[in-house]
């Protein structure tokens, strides 16, 4: 079975701090996806990764950054948080999609995140 | 802008009925569709995929695939109250960088 780990389940943090938030994964796969996911929105795409070193901007990324140094490892990282970054967080792994695109993506537990 | 729509419900069903949720989708490109269940409090568990037109089944469970309506259906035959959650519909787009595109969801609430 797939494993994504989430470094936290709960996390408050203050205004102006600087966040890191961290997933890794056991499977092996090319790609990893941070969303964001808040009642009646849905789950929103912040920044994706397809391998090593590489990402690309989702829909909202403003206000956040990724490392992506190891395949097993990429990290969400708030920049200075606000209060409308309070969120559930996220995490998921895949390998990477064939012409079929037809790979699941696996999630983790979440984290949620609140900022005071 | 893709956009996979989902009715928020909550749909309600008795036990061991059949229950039904819908979605549709805008983009005639996507072309593989996921159903995940979210319990509440919890993330996102995968529970079927499909890509071909037509029927997939697996258990209580049955994905039904309309490229040409842009729908796309998940069956849960015998509900039982453990089935009460949020159902999310995702849909990937080759052309949208792999990427999925996620409904909010329907709640189901499987009444005993």
């Amino acid at each position: 079975d797939v494993k994504v780990t989430q470094s936290s389940r709960y996390l408050v943090k203050r205004t102006g701090e600087k966040v890191f938030l961290e997933c890794v994964q056991d499977m092996d796969h090319e790609n990893m996806f941070w969303y964001r996911q808040d009642p009646g929105l849905g789950l929103r795409l912040i920044y994706f990764s397809y391998d090593v070193k590489m990402k690309e901007k989702g829909d909202i990324p403003e206000g956040y950054s990724v490392s992506r140094e190891k395949k097993e490892r990429f990290s969400l990282i708030l920049e200075s948080a606000s209060t409308n970054q309070t969120s559930m967080y996220l995490c998921a792994s895949r390998l990477p999609d064939t012409s079929g695109g037809n790979q699941p993506q696996h999630f983790g537990d979440g984290t949620r995140l609140s900022i005071l | 802008q893709k956009e996979v729509e989902q009715n928020s419900g909550p749909l309600s069903v008795p036990e061991g009925a059949i229950a039904s949720l819908n979605c549709t989708y805008s983009d005639r490109g996507s072309q593989s569709f996921f159903w995940y269940r979210q319990y509440s409090g919890k993330s996102p568990e995968l529970i079927m995929f499909i890509y071909s037109n037509g029927d997939k089944e697996d258990g209580r469970f049955t994905a039904q695939l309309n490229k040409a309506s842009q729908y796309v259906s998940l069956l849960i035959r015998d509900s039982q109250p453990s089935d009460s959650a949020t159902y999310l519909c995702a849909v990937n787009n080759f052309e949208y960088g792999n990427k999925l595109v996620f409904g909010a969801g329907t709640i189901l609430r499987v009444k005993s």
